[in-house]
């Protein structure tokens, strides 16, 4: 079945401009995660999802970022304000968190942000 | 806090060679999964395997296998013979099994390269 989908595939902006990015989950995976990927960072959390629970934001980096989940599926991410070391790989991974386990996560091909 | 070390940074192999990957992590938790994720040039991470911290036997798969051992806190991974397809940069990651935010910390990663 098709995976998890983002958009767009690359996003370009000028520092100060906001950016909203999409990600479109496995169809009934009720879990969905936002990681970033940066050259000085590494991979790491930003926020997490799971069904119609608040999500777990404490992996965002500043207050200028923000996600929202709709109808338990769709997520987009928002970045007010950008700045050029938001400039990364934005990646997103759902999860079917059904079992009582910890469920594998299967990720998306990113969105490759650059900030000018 | 939740720690995983990958010091290979990069390796470089002629095919058909035998590699191991090396993960060492920390965790206070006594109930934690592992996983390895592949990520090709292309960009997409790929699920390779995902193992409990009750289960200690080594797993198989065709040319790729995983050596997971407590009492070292590794999880190490091997390609025989491997192939120029092998060539990706491999993440090893660590969650917690809570029934809540199961995000992945993830290590540096290890830069492979199979020399034709």
């Amino acid at each position: 079945g098709a995976g998890v989908s983002q958009s767009p595939s690359n996003k370009v902006t000028e520092k100060g401009k906001d950016v909203e990015l999409r990600c479109d989950p496995i169809s009934g995976h009720t879990a969905l995660y936002w990681y970033r990927q940066s050259l000085g960072q590494g991979l790491e959390f930003l926020i997490y999802f799971q069904g119609n629970s608040a999500p777990d934001k404490s992996g965002l980096p500043s207050d200028r970022f923000s996600a929202e989940r709709t109808g338990g599926s769709v997520s987009t991410l928002t970045i007010q304000r950008t700045q050029q070391e938001d400039s990364a790989v934005y990646l997103c991974a759902s999860s079917l968190e059904g079992t009582g386990s910890t469920d594998t996560q299967y990720f998306g091909p990113g969105t490759r942000l650059t900030v000018l | 806090a939740q720690k995983v070390t990958q010091a290979q940074t990069e390796i470089s192999v002629v095919e058909k060679e035998d590699v191991t990957l090396d993960c060492v992590y920390e965790t206070r938790d006594t109930t934690y999964y592992l996983f390895w994720y592949k990520q090709p040039p292309s960009g997409e991470l790929v699920f390779l395997i995902r193992r409990n911290s009750f289960d200690e036997q080594n797993e198989i798969s065709g040319r790729y296998s995983w050596n997971f051992q407590k009492s070292t806190s590794s999880f190490n991974f091997t390609i025989t013979a491997s192939q120029v397809v092998d060539s990706a940069v491999y993440f090893c990651a660590l969650s917690d099994a809570n029934f809540g935010n199961e995000k992945l910390t993830f290590g540096t990663g290890t830069r492979l390269t199979i020399i034709p």
